[in-house]
């Protein structure tokens, strides 16, 4: 059964870095790409980067390069998304996503975490 | 700011069909067949709908069919239900190699 379960709501003020952390199955882990997707209260999606579980490769749009690093662990099939310098206009929730294409990254989402809701606020 | 365009919100009549667009350039929509579109409805992750451009996933109703032409994807809601009020958004594998959102349409059923 395909799960992603991700770490509970963050709160941090301007300039903290976030970890949040997506545990997935194994078969999710040895096979799909993970991506990453943020949504702002009452805004559109944003998609942010994804992650090869199985090779640590791992990449992001350009706006949040420099300031979003993607890892894994392999011994217990999670994912982690760290983003610094936060500010304001990061508060979101923020969500993986698994690719459906066990073949590449296609940016078909069809199995998502619950969402983590990060408050940056002074 | 999303690359990619979409109407704000579209409406329909139970039974009707509604149409969704969703406009890029050649370096997205018009240059990949690698579309895709997703429902969310309020305080929910959003569910895949449809991908390579026409495809459903299993368990999604074939009254949501895609389609492309040119530079423009769309998605089209046959025989509007309650149900299917909520927001959809279009998304595209782009020529960097990284994927788009569209910024979203509200459909609602009158």
């Amino acid at each position: 059964q395909v799960q992603l379960v991700q770490s509970g709501t963050e709160v941090k003020r301007p300039g903290a870095s976030v970890k949040v952390s997506c545990k997935t199955s194994v078969d999710t882990f040895t096979g799909h790409y993970i991506n990453w997707v943020r949504q702002a209260p009452g805004q559109g999606l944003e998609w942010m980067g994804w992650v090869s579980p199985i090779t640590g490769d791992a990449g992001s749009a350009q706006k949040f390069q420099g300031r979003l690093t993607m890892t894994r662990d392999t011994s217990i099939t999670t994912v982690y998304m760290e983003l610094s310098g936060l500010r304001s206009d990061d508060t979101a929730v923020y969500y993986c996503a698994k690719e459906y294409y066990a073949s590449g990254n296609y940016y078909y989402f069809d199995y998502w975490g619950q969402g983590t809701l990060v408050s940056v606020s002074s | 700011q999303s690359a990619l365009t979409q109407p704000a919100s579209v409406s329909g009549s139970p039974g009707q069909s509604v149409t969704i667009s969703c406009t890029g350039t050649t370096s997205d929509i018009g240059g990949y067949d690698y579309i895709s579109w997703y429902q969310q409805h309020p305080g929910k992750a959003p569910r895949l709908l449809i991908y390579d451009v026409t495809s459903r996933p299993s368990g999604i109703s074939d009254r949501f069919s895609g389609s492309k032409s040119g530079n423009t994807a769309s998605l089209t809601i046959s025989e509007l239900q309650t149900e299917d009020e909520a927001d959809y958004f279009c998304s595209a594998f782009t020529s960097s190699a990284t994927g788009v959102f569209g910024p979203g349409t509200r459909v609602t059923v009158l």
